[in-house]
């Protein structure tokens, strides 16, 4: 079946420090692959995501490439703010085209001090 | 333009009793997917609807049912509650035939 993998937190950086955190999936066919932000005592929110090999997402600073050849959708942001604090959840769906269930990680949590 | 919206947001049961709770989905958007965030966990797929039909179903046991109404609004129910069911329960709305799903912010179910 499906599963996601993310790299443990918490992660913790000083404000405009270099963020990566790491994500690799497994799956059939070519899912589409998403990064969700979950803010304290909210729900989830899509940050960025991107639907083939070698796409690109990108959206407020953060970014995440596709690789097929890895299974990998890393995370990456060059300067982090403090209000940046959050959990960031990897996941894919499978099914392409339509809504269909999403598969997430476990999540890492980022902590950003001044 | 009102995002999701979940009822309520916090609630308490006792084992073996039953709950429903009820999730509207932005507007325009006609496919509800319910998730089981527990702590300290990614979400987990409940069941997805669209036309008032169960579309997906996750490995959930059939204690955990749904129901989508005329109007896209959708209800997860779930009976003979154990302390496991204790989760934040999140509702995320969407077209059919698009990517992005839209979440609320969840109802948190604590059963004692």
């Amino acid at each position: 079946g499906n599963s996601v993998t993310q790299m443990e937190g918490p992660v913790t950086l000083s404000e405009e420090a270099f963020l990566t955190i790491n994500c690799t999936y497994t799956a059939t066919g070519y899912p589409s692959l998403f990064w969700y932000v979950q803010y304290p005592g909210e729900g989830l929110q899509l940050l960025l995501k991107a639907t083939k090999a070698d796409d690109k997402g990108s959206n407020k600073g953060f970014e995440a490439t596709y690789r097929k050849e890895t299974t990998s959708f890393h995370l990456e942001k060059g300067s982090v703010q403090v209000s940046d604090s959050a959990v960031y959840f990897c996941a894919l769906s499978s099914i392409t085209g339509t809504a269909s269930k999403l598969t997430f990680g476990t999540g890492t949590r980022l902590q950003v001090t001044l | 333009d009102a995002g999701v919206t979940q009822s309520p947001t916090h609630l308490i049961k006792t084992r073996g009793q039953q709950v429903t709770l009820r999730c509207s989905p932005k507007s325009g958007h006609d496919t509800v997917s319910w998730y089981q965030q527990a702590l300290g966990q990614g979400p987990q797929f409940i069941f997805q609807y669209y036309e008032e039909e169960e579309r997906q179903r996750g490995n959930f046991p059939d204690r955990f049912s749904g129901h989508q109404f005329p109007n896209y609004s959708s209800e997860l129910n779930v009976n003979a509650l154990l302390l496991g069911d204790s989760a934040l329960y999140l509702c995320a709305s969407s077209y059919l035939d698009s990517y992005e799903q839209y979440f609320g912010p969840g109802t948190r179910l604590t059963v004692t």
